[in-house]
């Protein structure tokens, strides 16, 4: 069965400094991957996606994330953090063969310092 | 893309009753989903609803504790019945323009239960 793992409940940055939120995918054939964030009382924004080709996908608000097969794991990463990044992260994978329904990790809480 | 409304956005509801939360989105869509997502926890998938039948429910979930309708392609319903406080959570729906394996979802701004 697919699962999602985000090994990091909650990770502390400083303002400017990079970020990596770590996601773990188990599943069979070739992962449809995601990442979403999600702000305080706001619903889940689809910030990348990686289907196929090229491993290293760009996203919105400067995030990118890196998918290696060999180590099962789609990371995702910024190189200077903002103080409006704070909010929960979701790394999530497509499940089975039906549109939209999705497995979501455990989410990493972002907190920024500035 | 897809804008999503559910109503309501919070609400507080004694144990022993039922809240009906509803999903209205801008356009017809084919697949909508409904997620629960509990205190400090991820998102976990309730049920797939299918337009003009039964819901199609996760391990975990039933249809006499979380009954779901969807009458078309841009409404949805999920009832929370005779409800305790394990029920209090985030109720998010989700819908995907197909059915495409790589489509994207898109979430509403969720409901926030508390059952007291």
């Amino acid at each position: 069965a697919q699962s999602v793992t985000q090994p990091d409940i909650h990770i502390t940055v400083s303002e400017g400094a990079s970020l990596e939120l770590r996601c773990n995918y188990s599943y069979g054939a070739t992962p449809y991957l995601f990442w979403y964030v999600q702000s305080p009382g706001q619903g889940l924004q689809l910030l990348l996606k990686y289907f196929s080709g090229d491993t290293l996908v760009q996203g919105i608000k400067g995030f990118e994330a890196e998918f290696k097969r060999s180590q099962s794991s789609f990371n995702l990463r910024k190189p200077s953090v903002h103080w409006s990044d704070a909010a929960e992260y979701f790394c999530a994978v497509g499940a089975g063969n039906q549109g939209g329904k999705l497995i979501f990790g455990q989410g990493t809480e972002l907190s920024v310092k500035p | 893309s897809a804008v999503i409304s559910q109503k309501p956005s919070r609400d507080i509801c004694q144990r022993g009753t039922s809240l009906t939360i509803q999903c209205q989105v801008d356009s017809q869509v084919t697949m909508m989903f409904w997620y629960r997502q509990q205190p400090g926890q991820s998102l976990t998938l309730i049920a797939t609803a299918n337009q003009g039948s039964e819901a199609t429910y996760e391990s975990g979930f039933v249809i006499d504790k979380f009954p779901i309708s969807r009458p078309n392609l841009t409404f949805s319903t999920l009832t929370v019945s005779n409800m305790s406080p394990e029920d209090s959570s985030i109720y998010l729906c989700s819908v995907a323009l197909d059915n495409r394996v790589n489509t994207e979802a898109f979430f509403g701004q969720g409901t926030r239960l508390t059952v007291v």
